[in-house]
């Protein structure tokens, strides 16, 4: 049982590159979210899927784009990257049978935008 | 959306009670209380919840004020390994049916002196 596993762990891109960073639960939550924290900063919700085939945008969603591939997968993509989505993103899952409060969080990427 | 306040920062020592305090004065009736801890270069951690009636786990407690405007999260006997950052959070309603999500507040940094 692996939780949470988000890929890759470190990024460096050039502004305008584009690129997707990959989540996967293997616990059968429902849903899973997508958070960025900056230096010195709380976490901030990007989007979230509250069940498999449903999206909706957090608190700063703009810049980004999501997929619910299944319900297990939930990827993030930047499509033309700027200096500012410079952050670590954390995925997140939520929804076990006996612990439906619990949110399980990846280990986080590690983005940086030149 | 409520949001929570928290001291930038508290120090204790080892084996001593700490008192992680928490104001939330905007919550509404349906909000829970949750607490997470993130410890230095990891993704956060559930620490405990509440919505009215104080809790107890084998991590902490938490005590809620009656008019729940305030919390304060206890950690019995603090360790060296208990230094990290604490949020307080709200989980509120999202736009439809039974779905929440966690509101973020910027965390307190807890040293725990040898």
């Amino acid at each position: 049982n692996a939780g949470v596993t988000q890929t890759p762990k470190f990024q460096v891109l050039k502004t305008g590159q584009s690129m997707t960073l990959q989540c996967a639960q293997d616990m059968n939550h429902n849903s899973m979210y997508w958070y960025r924290q900056d230096p010195g900063m709380g976490l901030r919700l990007i989007y979230y899927s509250a069940s498999e085939g449903t999206t909706d945008k957090g608190e700063v969603p703009n810049g980004y784009n999501v997929s619910r591939l299944n319900k297990r997968e939930f990827s993030l993509r930047l499509e033309s990257a700027a200096p500012s989505q410079t952050s670590v993103y954390f995925c997140a899952s939520m929804g076990g049978r006996d612990r439906e409060y619990e949110q399980y969080f990846g280990p986080g990427t590690r983005l940086t935008v030149t | 959306d409520a949001k929570t306040t928290q001291p930038n920062s508290m120090e204790s020592n080892e084996e001593e009670p700490v008192h992680l305090p928490c104001n939330h004065s905007t919550i509404s009736g349906t909000d829970y209380i949750h607490w997470y801890r993130q410890l230095p270069s990891q993704g956060p951690e559930y620490v405990i919840h509440g919505l009215t009636s104080n809790v107890n786990n084998r991590m902490a407690s938490l005590a809620i004020a009656e008019d729940r405007k305030s919390s304060t999260l206890i950690l019995h006997r603090a360790t060296l390994r208990d230094a990290a950052v604490y949020y307080c959070i709200l989980r509120v309603a999202c736009n439809a049916g039974n779905n929440r999500k966690l509101i973020w507040g910027l965390g307190t940094s807890l040293a725990v002196n040898p």
